[in-house]
């Protein structure tokens, strides 16, 4: 068990829906990272926050979303989505504020767009 | 530019052979970081090594050992005496001092058979 929690697990929506993904961070971590596991893309980095700030941008969709809350936990939010959306969506945290030295992700949300 | 490069896409040995997954990273810092992480079928990512660029010291953990050698890039890991278990998605990433996110190869494929 990484310590990092992301719900729900599983997610099936229609096309042009809007969906929300949690991620809760290990104790004490202050930053998030939000990636995006694709068949075609790999995985691939969409965004960082660091203490509720934005702290840096990847491959991330302007349909796509994305902020940390006071109490660190994240929310990944995905509109007007299109089948090519349909991947495992990962979270990751780090005490670090710059620098990926710590590597634990959480179990992934496996969205499937229809 | 980070960029990680896992050549073998897919590979399938016996049970109890040994094999060799590589990885071959390029970059521009002096100060970086590279991990494998383990994809088991069922999704989620594992956490299996961490190594900074001025350590290049071997290092083996049961039947897994790893190869990190600056002077070709490289960040090469293997299992020995393979097990079924191992079967999985194996992923060699990079992450530079500073920088705020990892950059992840495409990955290997390991089937293990019995």
């Amino acid at each position: 068990d990484s310590g990092v929690t992301q719900t729900p697990k599983h997610l099936i929506t229609a096309t042009g829906q809007r969906v929300t993904l949690r991620c809760s961070p290990r104790s004490g971590d202050l930053s998030v990272y939000w990636y995006q596991q694709s068949l075609d893309q790999g995985l691939q980095f969409l965004i960082q926050y660091y203490n509720g700030e934005e702290r840096a941008k990847g491959n991330i969709l302007e349909r796509f979303s994305a902020q940390q809350f006071p109490d660190l936990h994240s929310e990944l939010n995905l509109s007007s989505l299109e089948l090519g959306d349909s991947a495992l969506y990962f979270c990751a945290s780090s005490v670090e504020r710059g620098g990926f030295t710590e590597a634990f992700f959480g179990q992934g949300t496996r969205l499937t767009v229809v | 530019a980070q960029k990680v490069t896992q050549a073998q896409t897919e590979i399938s040995v016996v049970e109890k052979e040994d094999v060799t997954l590589d990885c071959v990273y390029e970059t521009r810092d002096t100060t970086y970081y590279l991990f494998w992480y383990k994809q088991p079928p069922s999704g989620e990512l594992v956490f299996l090594i961490r190594r900074n660029s001025f350590d290049e010291q071997n290092e083996i953990s049961g039947r897994y050992s790893w190869n990190f050698q600056k002077s070709t890039s490289s960040f090469n890991f293997t299992i020995t005496a393979s097990q079924v278990v191992d079967s999985a998605v194996y992923f060699c990433a990079l992450s530079e001092a500073g920088d705020d996110k990892i950059i992840f190869g495409k990955g290997t494929r390991l089937h293990i058979l019995p």
